[in-house]
């Protein structure tokens, strides 16, 4: 299966600023997703990013809080923008490889 | 909005013993894929079974296996044999149009010794 490699692993930030987060991928992939999970949530789908064409996002997220670039069909971010406590999550990176989705590792975030 | 659906927020199981976790989810396509993720406390997550929508035959791997019914949209997950390495947070995933993942709010599995 594809292997994700994504940084940071965790970090503490102050509210204000941005974040960027980083997954690659050893694959080239067509798409890529981004999900986020809350202090003892589940996982909640920000958007869809394809190689060459603008992010897709989900219900209740925007391109100005989470801007996404996906340069090439190996690689992605995800800022997450203007911080504030309630942003304080895990966001993992995902792909879909053969009948699976593959995981990155996450990253911890906390805003204080 | 399509939903998943985990009943049980957690579940305690005697090291040995089997443990099973439910899982109903909500869709109007007749083609997609079913999942069972498990993140254990350093948040990877890892594919426990996958099942085809247009498989009748209920998946399985090792000690872990499926009662899939199409009908009641029902996709419960089995754990044999529990072991304490099975302790972590499951998660019942449905593939959808578009590739997205839809996932249930999770299960925690807790194994006693």
């Amino acid at each position: 299966s594809a292997v994700i490699s994504q940084k940071p692993s965790r970090d503490i930030c102050q509210r204000g600023t941005s974040l960027t987060i980083q997954c690659q991928v050893d694959s080239q992939v067509t798409m890529m997703f981004w999900y986020r999970q809350q202090p003892g949530q589940s996982l909640t789908l920000i958007a869809t990013a394809n190689q060459g064409s603008e992010a897709t996002y989900e219900s209740g997220f925007v391109i100005d809080k989470f801007p996404i670039s996906r340069p090439n069909l190996t690689f992605s971010t995800l800022t997450v923008s203007n911080m504030s406590p309630e942003d304080s999550s895990i966001y993992l990176c995902s792909v879909r490889w053969g009948n699976g989705y593959t995981f990155g590792s996450g990253t911890r975030l906390t805003v204080v | 909005a399509q939903t998943v659906t985990q009943s049980q927020p957690e579940m305690s199981v005697q090291e040995a013993e089997t443990v099973t976790l439910s899982c109903t989810y909500d869709t109007s396509e007749s083609d997609y894929y079913l999942f069972w993720y498990k993140q254990p406390p350093s948040r990877q997550m890892i594919l426990v079974i996958r099942q085809e929508a247009y498989k009748q035959q209920n998946a399985t791997e090792n000690r872990f296996s499926v009662n899939f019914q199409k009908a009641a949209k029902s996709f419960s997950l089995k754990i044999s044999d529990s072991q304490l390495g099975d302790a972590a947070m499951y998660f019942c995933a449905r593939g959808a149009a578009g590739n997205k993942l839809t996932f249930g709010g999770g299960t925690r599995v807790l194994v006693k010794p």
